[in-house]
């Protein structure tokens, strides 16, 4: 039973559009939430996070927005650029003492120029 | 700083042979984890720690062992490889009490077991 949804393995943008990845979770426990970005061949870079108390964070041009009630999160790159191109995953954790998050299965972005 | 690292890069194996991963931190982070990521199945956690000498089971436990002997090392055994265990292993580590929960990962290993 997957307690984390990335139900679109893949999205293609054009460059400058905005980009909206999508995440579900099940787990009404769950309390903190985080976006990693991945290329090729490298390990998961931490992108933006939001918790619970929260329903939106802003870093630049990332935006993650959280609806508690419908268990949902989104993740907007606003504009896309193609150096954006790479495997978003999120990824949700109740922070209790462990740290331990689960991950979505993630979804591949490809921003064209 | 050079972050997380893991040793080796790439490793091919036959079955029944057994190697060690290594994951080694210079962020004086307390808590380090191990997953491996699969075609279609995100990153699953294997293994973690959250201490020196302390280590607890993870979603994907069975056919690996870990050891944290020193806070920055946390290593990953597989006693007798199997097909199955064909993956990208990803070591992690964080520090809550810095008051930031992401996890900082290694560049990863990918093993082939034949």
């Amino acid at each position: 039973d997957q307690q984390v949804k990335q139900n679109s393995p893949s999205l293609s943008v054009q460059e400058g559009r905005i980009s909206i990845l999508n995440c579900d979770y099940t787990n009404s426990m769950f309390d903190y939430f985080l976006w990693y970005k991945k290329y090729p061949a490298e390990g998961p870079t931490f992108l933006i996070s939001i918790s619970s108390i929260k329903d939106k964070n802003e870093d630049g041009r990332f935006t993650v927005f959280l609806n508690k009630s419908a268990k949902h999160l989104s993740l907007h790159i606003v504009p896309s650029q193609p150096g954006d191109s790479a495997v978003y995953f999120c990824a949700a954790s109740e922070t209790s003492g462990t740290y331990k998050y689960i991950f979505g299965t993630g979804t591949r972005l490809k921003v064209l120029a | 700083n050079a972050g997380v690292t893991q040793t080796p890069k790439f490793r091919v194996l036959k079955t029944g042979q057994s190697m060690t991963l290594l994951c080694a931190q210079d962020m004086n982070h307390e808590y380090m984890y191990w997953y491996r990521q699969d075609p279609g199945m995100g990153l699953r956690l294997i293994h973690y720690s959250v201490g020196e000498g302390t280590t607890a089971k993870g979603e994907v436990p069975d056919g690996y062992n870990v050891s944290r002997l020193k806070k920055q090392n946390f290593l990953l055994g597989l006693e007798s490889a199997a097909p199955s265990q064909t993956s990208v292993y990803f070591c992690a580590s964080t520090d809550p009490m810095a008051g930031r929960n992401e996890q900082f990962f290694g560049p990863g290993t990918r093993l082939t077991v034949l």
